[in-house]
């Protein structure tokens, strides 16, 4: 089965723009979570998507927005860049909600510049 | 909030040493506790989760942890060191009233010595 892949690896933007980023979990899979990887902040819970609703929501400012397809494929987008945005963002898919195990995808690594 | 704590940011290990990475968490509740390794340019491998079926849970690679209510700790520990153990390790709470969410510790990177 295949893992949790993510579109694109490697992002170069300018601050100001806005970016989406492609989360496709593991067949089956019907939650996915993202989150931030920052050297300074460490891995952070940004939201978590299942059946298409969002579910949970950590503490990210309202540029941080997600959406969940009914295939289960998720996307989420980032306006107005700013340089602190430069971060890996990792997607997780687990089967159903309930402290499930959750699978990671190789993220995508996003730099502002 | 809960919250998860890893002891040192950096280890080092001789390889063949035992390698000892240390977890304590804050929670109220009974909470599920996770182990996760990345490797450089990586995302995250679970190595090994605790759901409260028995305390000392085993995982992949050798590695396994044992839960202590008492000290609300959850100490990753693996026998003998590999070269290939060389990687950073994140520790994990999840609480059933947060779905799927995982609050992540520090993490600690593992350095392993010829």
């Amino acid at each position: 089965k295949a893992g949790v892949t993510q579109t694109p690896r490697y992002l170069i933007k300018t601050r100001g723009q806005q970016v989406t980023l492609s989360c496709s979990p593991i067949s089956g899979h019907r939650s996915v979570s993202w989150y931030q990887q920052t050297p300074g902040q460490g891995l952070q819970f940004l939201f978590e998507y299942f059946s298409e609703t969002q579910r949970n929501k950590g503490n990210f400012p309202g540029r941080f927005s997600g959406r969940q397809f009914s295939n289960s494929r998720s996307e989420m987008n980032v306006s107005t860049l700013e340089l602190g945005d430069s971060a890996l963002y990792l997607c997780a898919s687990s089967f159903k909600r309930g402290r499930e195990t959750q699978y990671f995808g190789p993220g995508t690594r996003l730099l502002v510049l | 909030a809960q919250s998860v704590t890893q002891l040192g940011s950096h280890v080092s290990v001789s390889e063949g040493a035992l390698v000892l990475l240390r977890c304590n968490y804050s929670s109220s509740v009974p909470p599920y506790l996770f182990w996760y390794v990345q490797y450089p340019n990586q995302g995250l491998q679970l190595l090994l989760k605790y759901t409260s079926a028995a305390t000392l849970v085993k995982g992949i690679n050798g590695f396994e942890a044992e839960f202590k209510k008492s000290e609300t700790s959850f100490h990753l520990t693996k026998p003998s060191a590999h070269m290939s153990d060389a990687a950073e390790y994140f520790c994990a709470v999840s609480e059933e009233a947060a779905g799927n969410k995982l609050t992540f510790g520090g993490g600690t990177r593992v350095l392993v010595k010829p």
